[in-house]
């Protein structure tokens, strides 16, 4: 099992560019969770999808959209870059049944640098 | 509002002596407490967590943790520190009264010196 994957593992944008980051997981997890690691701040969570078809806003969601394409895959468009989003994301799944004790498990992250 | 609070940005320790991470919590109703550990350029590594019982959890790599209900505490520790334990260390907490949303602690990093 690959576990969690992310791609791209770096990258550069200028102001007012776009992309979306790209994450997969093959543990048969339902629920996916995008996060982002600044110096200091611990992680703060953007978006998460508890199931399915779903997704709420985390802490800090401006400037974000997702997808929950399907079970496995689970995408973070950036509409228009801008400098405070350089960061390290981290995409991260787990199983969530009944409100258990769920662990997330992480993958490698994706740093984004936007000039 | 749930949150956690590392009190120390980093921690020295000499290899072979124990070493303690402290995190204290906050929630509103009981916890679920974790600690993950980052190594430089890596994602986050899942080493232990609290959910009920025994307040001593026994983790990955040695390490174990202590809850304390009446602190709202949940340190990391380890009886024998190893070069190789040098990382960044995080708490977290969710509330076990609804949602799946982890708060993390802001991190605290760990040097193990020979």
């Amino acid at each position: 099992n690959a576990g969690v994957t992310q791609t791209p593992k770096f990258q550069v944008l200028k102001t007012g560019q776009s992309m979306t980051l790209q994450c997969a997981q093959d543990m048969n997890h339902n629920s996916m969770y995008w996060y982002r690691q600044d110096p200091g701040m611990g992680l703060r969570l953007i978006y998460y999808s508890a199931s399915e078809g779903t997704t709420d806003k985390g802490e800090v969601p401006n400037g974000y959209n997702v997808s929950r394409l399907n079970k496995r895959e689970f995408s973070l468009r950036l509409e228009s870059a801008a400098p405070s989003q350089t960061s390290v994301y981290f995409c991260a799944s787990s199983y969530v049944a009944g409100g258990g004790a769920d662990t997330q498990y992480f993958g490698p992250g994706t740093r984004l640098t936007v000039l | 509002a749930q949150s956690v609070a590392q009190p120390e940005d980093q921690v020295n320790v000499a290899e072979g002596n124990p070493l303690t991470v402290k995190c204290t919590y906050s929630v509103s109703g009981n916890p679920y407490l974790f600690w993950y550990v980052q190594y430089p350029n890596r994602g986050l590594q899942f080493l232990l967590k609290y959910i009920t019982g025994d307040n001593l959890v026994k983790g990955s790599y040695g390490f174990e943790a202590e809850f304390n209900k009446s602190q709202t505490s949940f340190h990391l520790k380890k009886p024998s520190a190893l070069v190789s334990d040098s990382a960044l260390y995080f708490c977290a907490v969710r509330d076990t009264g609804g949602g799946n949303k982890l708060t993390f602690g802001t991190g605290t990093q760990l040097k193990v010196e020979l």
